[in-house]
């Protein structure tokens, strides 16, 4: 089955920085990689996502890159703001299979 | 706005016990999904279901089961509560047909589950 590995668990940045999340995957069939966000005591949301035939989809401050053949893909937050901390989790999976394997999670603090 | 619901969002309950999660979607949509989430552990898949009646099992089904009986609830069912499944149960649901693009699940608020 999916294996999806997230670095780092944890990620402190100064207020206006960049943060950086990586993730892999280990089936070449996934083709599909959502990111979700989790603020405290809420409930994981989806802020973007990506499909295997693009590389890199931008929305305003975030950017999801995906480099199908080494099967890694990158959350980029720029500019990063105090509400952007939270816990963010990708995910991988098979367009017509509904599994979805999600990545263990980085909890991001962004420091005013 | 999409609504999962779930019946609870605190449970304490005691070492063999039967307990039921319930869960319950507006949206008409297919799929449902139920994962535990544990510190470092991330979000891990129990069960899913894509069609009513319909189950299949996710990364760690083992203790667990479920109910899928009518399109907008599906049900985890803890046969006998063990204090290994104190945990964080997180309901999801989203649209999908066959051939069609994977889509964005939602989720419920969770239910914090204690088994004592």
């Amino acid at each position: 089955g999916e294996n999806v590995e997230q670095h780092p668990s944890t990620l402190s940045v100064q207020e206006g920085d960049s943060a950086v999340i990586k993730c892999t995957y280990s089936d070449s069939a996934s083709n599909y990689f959502p990111w979700y966000k989790q603020e405290l005591g809420k409930r994981p949301q989806l802020i973007i996502d990506i499909r295997s035939n693009v590389g890199e989809k931008k929305d305003q401050r975030i950017a999801v890159t995906l480099n199908k053949t080494a099967k890694h893909f990158s959350l980029h937050i720029t500019e990063t703001q105090p509400e952007d901390s939270a816990v963010y989790f990708c995910a991988a999976s098979t367009i017509g299979y509904q599994k979805v394997t999600f990545g263990t999670g980085t909890k991001l603090q962004v420091i005013p | 706005d999409v609504k999962v619901t779930q019946s609870s969002r605190y449970l304490v309950k005691r070492t063999g016990e039967k307990v039921f999660l319930e869960c319950v979607q507006d949206m008409d949509h297919e799929n449902m999904f139920w994962y535990r989430q544990d510190p470092g552990l991330g979000l891990r898949l129990i069960y899913f279901s894509y069609d009513v009646k319909m189950k299949e099992k996710g990364d760690i089904p083992e203790g667990y089961s479920v109910s899928r009986e009518k399109k907008e609830r599906f049900s985890l069912i803890l046969e006998s509560a063990s204090t290994n499944q104190t945990s964080m149960y997180l309901c999801a649901s989203s649209f999908g047909q066959a051939l069609l693009l994977n889509t964005e699940a939602f989720f419920g608020q969770g239910t914090r589950l204690t088994v004592v």
